[in-house]
């Protein structure tokens, strides 16, 4: 199993410039989520889907659109890239439908610039 | 509002020596408390977690953490670091029930021989 995959690894994106970041698990695991890290900040939540079909706002959603295209797959979109938005983007999952009290399985990371 | 606090931005420790790195939650109830260790440019791997019962949680590469009510304290010790334990240590608490998550700003460890 490859666990949680993430592609691209890295991008650079001028500013305005739109993009999707993707990710896929194969441990058929109902939720998943989209973080993002930045220095002496942690990572923070940016959306959230408890099962396919559904997603909801984290703690900084804007900016971004995600889709839940089927049970394996999780996209993050920018739509109009700006500085403010250049940071690592972590997605992870977890077995249970809505669940926030479960282990996270984290896939390596997009490293995002944005010029 | 909850919230996760962990004061030390980077520890630097003797290999063989003792580790503890310190996780502070602010919430009203007992939430899910979890570590999870990221080395350098990695994902996150979980250490361990707490959910409820025995307050001292063991989890892998011989890390455990002791959940302490009377302090609102999860902080994670290692009795003796290996130079591959050198990486950033994130603590996180869910709520018990609801759909909120959050990470601390993580602990940068540095491992010298």
């Amino acid at each position: 199993n490859a666990g949680v995959t993430q592609t691209p690894k890295f991008q650079v994106l001028k500013t305005g410039q739109s993009m999707t970041l993707q990710c896929a698990q194969d441990m058929n695991h109902n939720s998943m989520y989209w973080y993002r890290q930045d220095p002496g900040m942690g990572l923070r939540l940016i959306y959230y889907s408890a099962s396919e079909g559904t997603t909801d706002k984290g703690e900084v959603p804007n900016g971004y659109n995600v889709s839940r295209l089927n049970k394996r797959e999780f996209s993050l979109r920018l739509e109009s890239a700006a500085p403010s938005q250049t940071s690592v983007y972590f997605c992870a999952s977890s077995p249970r439908q809505g669940s926030f009290q479960e282990t996270q399985y984290f896939g390596p990371g997009t490293r995002l610039l944005v010029l | 509002a909850q919230s996760v606090t962990q004061p030390d931005i980077h520890i630097t420790v003797s290999e063989g020596a003792s580790l503890e790195l310190r996780c502070n939650y602010s919430y009203g109830a007992t939430p899910y408390l979890f570590w999870y260790v990221q080395s350098p440019g990695q994902g996150l791997q979980l250490l361990l977690k707490y959910f409820s019962g025995d307050t001292l949680v063991q989890g892998i590469k011989g890390f455990e953490a002791e959940f302490k009510r009377s302090q609102s304290s999860f902080n994670l010790r290692k009795p003796s670091v290996h130079w591959s334990d050198a990486a950033e240590y994130f603590c996180a608490v869910g709520a018990p029930t609801g759909n909120q998550f959050y990470f601390g700003t993580g602990t940068s460890l540095t491992v010298i021989p």
